[in-house]
């Protein structure tokens, strides 16, 4: 589905950096998501959003940072990253609605944490 | 919280047979139950969904059943071909739009 992009699609970087993976949709989805999936885990929900300023965590959001001021963008940010945060990061999103919709995923960032 | 467990981890069939994933969950009041596939290297993508009021839906080759009564759905996909090989995910949901996912399930169709 190509109405939701993710940038970086790789990432190497140093423990300690900062470093923002960006997400953004063209279908005007209510909901974003950030999940990990890392081998033997599944996909690991992060931190989620169900309208521009309204944020809320997920499963695992320790050493995570989101925001949300545009209802198309959704960036996650590892404010000092850390070797277990080497995984395979997706950005998903659904609309919005009482009846639970599907969630689109992007392509995925690939970050490396040396 | 909502806990997804996925059963088997991994499946190996012959081309042509069925196969069929497992999965249960634990609060009561989730009421969307959609599986993912994803290829190697690529994004997960919806293949089907039930929800709570149905108890199984087809798509050609693909059918989920649920059975509220014990909390459990499973994944049926017939006469699998290679290009079925993949990780499959079940999740569950309750609303929010915030879906709880299990561990996958790698499935491999040998030709």
């Amino acid at each position: 589905d190509a109405g939701i992009t993710q940038s970086p699609r790789y990432k190497i970087t140093e423990t300690g950096r900062q470093v923002t993976l960006m997400c953004h949709q063209t279908w005007s989805h209510s909901y974003m998501f950030w999940y990990r999936q890392d081998l033997g885990h599944g996909l690991r929900l992060i931190y989620y959003s169900a309208a521009a300023d309204i944020t809320d965590k997920g499963e695992v959001p320790d050493g995570y940072v989101v925001s949300r001021s545009k209802t198309e963008n959704f960036p996650l940010t590892l404010e000092s990253a850390t070797r277990s945060q080497t995984s395979v990061y997706f950005c998903a999103s659904s609309r919005s609605g009482n009846s639970n919709q599907p969630q689109h995923f992007g392509d995925g960032t690939r970050l490396s944490i040396l | 919280g909502e806990n997804v467990e996925q059963h088997p981890s991994t499946l190996s069939v012959q081309e042509g047979d069925s196969a069929v994933i497992k999965c249960t969950y634990s609060d009561s009041a989730s009421n969307y139950f959609p599986w993912y596939k994803q290829e190697l290297g690529k994004r997960p993508q919806l293949i089907i969904d039930i929800r709570s009021n149905v108890g199984e839906k087809k798509d050609q080759r693909i059918a989920v059943t649920l059975n509220k009564t014990a909390k459990h759905f499973s994944l049926h996909i017939t006469e699998t071909q290679p290009e079925d090989s993949a990780v499959y995910f079940c999740a569950a949901s309750k609303g929010a739009g915030k879906s709880t996912f299990g561990d996958g399930t790698t499935l491999t169709v040998k030709p």
